[in-house]
């Protein structure tokens, strides 16, 4: 079975400042995890993935995330936020199996960013 | 090249009816899987379809069935509506054997 944690329903930034948004997995295989955004009334984006290779992965819009075996975690970050950062992230996990992929998702973390 | 669309975007329903939500994956891809998100909250697997066959199901009740069409589109019925099947359904599509899902912007279902 796999599950995801997300710390932090909600995170504030300012806009010009970090982003981090924590995500720890539980898989009992190697897993494929991957970063998504929900912008109002939208479904969701993919932001980045990890499959494997370089534990640190780069996606779109200035994100970024490391996977890190040994802590089980993912997390996701950005330098420097910016308004149109304002949404809601969602991690996930899956595993590439002849009986499906399903993605099992956190909660979500929403971004507020204030000017 | 149309990305993973779905219909109608808006639904209202009253209790006990039955829905059908429809479903055309990305261009190329062979897998379609369905997700439910309710207010606030990740979005649940419900099913995913393969060679027209359930392949994976999810926590979902037998009143949740779904089919999948020769040319790889699907549709998701919902019998014998509850209050609390209201949410977002989201579809999504992948090629099989490659790990990636490309999500389509979803129907919102009201059910009353």
């Amino acid at each position: 079975a796999q599950s995801v944690t997300q710390l932090g329903s909600h995170v504030s930034v300012s806009e010009g400042a970090l982003v981090l948004l924590r995500c720890n997995y539980s898989s009992s295989v190697p897993p494929y995890l991957f970063w998504y955004v929900q912008y109002p009334n939208q479904g969701l984006q993919l932001l980045l993935k990890y499959t494997t290779g370089a534990t640190l992965v780069k996606g779109i819009n200035g994100f970024e995330a490391e996977f890190k075996k040994s802590e089980t975690s993912f997390h996701l970050t950005k330098p420097s936020a910016h308004m149109s950062d304002a949404a809601e992230y969602f991690c996930a996990v899956s595993a590439l199996r002849a009986a499906g992929n399903k993605l099992t998702f956190g909660g979500g973390t929403r971004v507020l960013v204030k000017p | 090249d149309a990305g993973v669309t779905q219909s109608p975007t808006h639904l209202i329903k009253t209790r006990g009816q039955q829905v059908t939500l429809r479903c055309s994956p990305k261009s190329g891809h062979d897998t379609v899987s369905w997700y439910q998100q309710a207010l606030g909250q990740g979005p649940q697997f419900i099913f995913q379809y393969y060679e027209e066959e359930e392949r994976q199901r999810g926590n979902f009740p037998d009143r949740f069935s779904g089919h999948q069409f020769p040319n790889y589109s699907s549709e998701l019925n919902v019998n014998a509506l509850l209050l609390g099947d209201s949410a977002l359904y989201l579809c999504a599509s992948s090629l099989n054997r490659v790990n990636i899902q490309y999500f389509g912007a979803g129907t919102r279902l009201s059910v009353l």
